[in-house]
C-alpha cells in the first residue's frame, strides 16, 4: 500500500506564473488536508477536503488559491499568479476518516515551491 | 491565539544518550495531542497520539507525556540512536472532529557518534 503521493518534489516558477501541486492520498483514504510550511516555521493548515468538497477552507489565503478533490484523480492546490511570498514546502496529507476521535493523519513528502 | 511552543528549539546529544523534548499549548478546547518526527526533507511521520484522558503513551524508544490540566507534553527518547536526528513537532488538535492542527516549530535533534 503506498503512502501519500506528491507531485512534483520540486518546483520552480516565475512570478506571475501558476503552481499546480498534486497529492494523491493513501488507497482507501477520503480525506484530503493542506498545509504550507514556510522556512523556519511550523506548518500551518490550509484547506481539508474530502472528495468533491471543500470541508474548511479557513487557512487559505483568499485570492490566487484554490484546492480541488474530484471524484476521480489526485488533489490539486493551484496557485496563480505566484509571488515570491509562496515559496514554502507544501504538504499534504489523508485519513481514513474524521469520524473516529483521533483519526491518523498520513503526510506525504511534500512539494518545495520555488518562485523566483 | 492557539499557539504551541516547543523547547529546546535544537538538541545536540551524544549517540546512547536519553533526551527530553517539552511542548506547552494554549490551544482550547483540546482533543488531542501528537508528537511527529520530521527527517529533513521529508513529511511529518506520527510517533503519538494522545487524548486528555491519557498521560503516558510509548512507541518503542518513544515515550510520550501529557498534564492536560497544565498544557504540557513531552517526549523521551531513550538510548538515542544516529538515525533519531531530526525534527519533533507537537501538534494540537482543536475539539473532536476538527481536524485543523496547530503545529509546533519543532525541536531539531542532532545525535553525534
Amino acid at each position: 500500500n503506498a503512502g501519500v503521493m506528491q507531485n512534483p518534489r520540486h518546483l520552480v516558477r516565475r512570478r506571475g506564473q501558476e503552481a499546480r501541486l498534486r497529492c494523491s492520498p493513501m488507497k482507501g483514504h477520503s480525506h484530503v488536508y493542506w498545509y504550507r510550511q514556510l522556512p523556519e516555521e511550523g506548518l500551518k493548515f490550509m484547506v481539508y477536503l474530502q472528495k468533491e468538497n471543500i470541508i474548511d477552507e479557513s487557512g487559505m489565503p483568499k485570492e490566487r488559491f484554490s484546492a480541488e478533490f474530484p471524484k476521480e484523480g489526485p488533489s490539486i492546490l493551484r496557485i496563480q499568479q505566484v509571488v515570491r511570498g509562496d515559496s514554502a514546502a507544501y504538504f499534504c496529507a489523508s485519513s481514513l476518516s474524521n469520524w473516529r476521535e483521533t483519526p491518523e493523519q498520513y503526510f506525504g513528502p511534500g512539494t518545495r515551491l520555488t518562485v523566483t | 491565539k492557539n499557539q504551541v511552543e516547543q523547547s529546546p528549539q535544537s538538541l545536540i546529544i551524544l549517540e546512547g544518550k536519553n533526551c527530553t523534548l517539552q511542548c506547552n499549548y494554549t490551544v482550547s478546547p483540546f482533543s488531542n495531542l501528537r508528537w511527529y518526527k520530521q527527517d529533513t526533507g521529508r513529511g511529518p511521520v506520527s510517533l503519538t497520539i494522545m487524548t486528555f484522558s491519557e498521560n503516558t503513551k510509548s512507541n518503542g524508544r518513544y515515550t510520550a507525556t501529557l498534564d492536560a490540566d497544565t498544557k504540557q507534553s513531552s517526549l523521551h527518547i531513550t538510548a538515542s540512536q544516529l538515525s533519531d536526528s531530526a525534527s519533533y513537532i507537537c501538534v494540537v488538535s482543536e475539539i473532536f472532529g476538527n481536524e485543523k492542527l496547530t503545529f509546533g516549530t519543532g525541536t531539531r535533534l542532532t545525535i553525534i557518534p
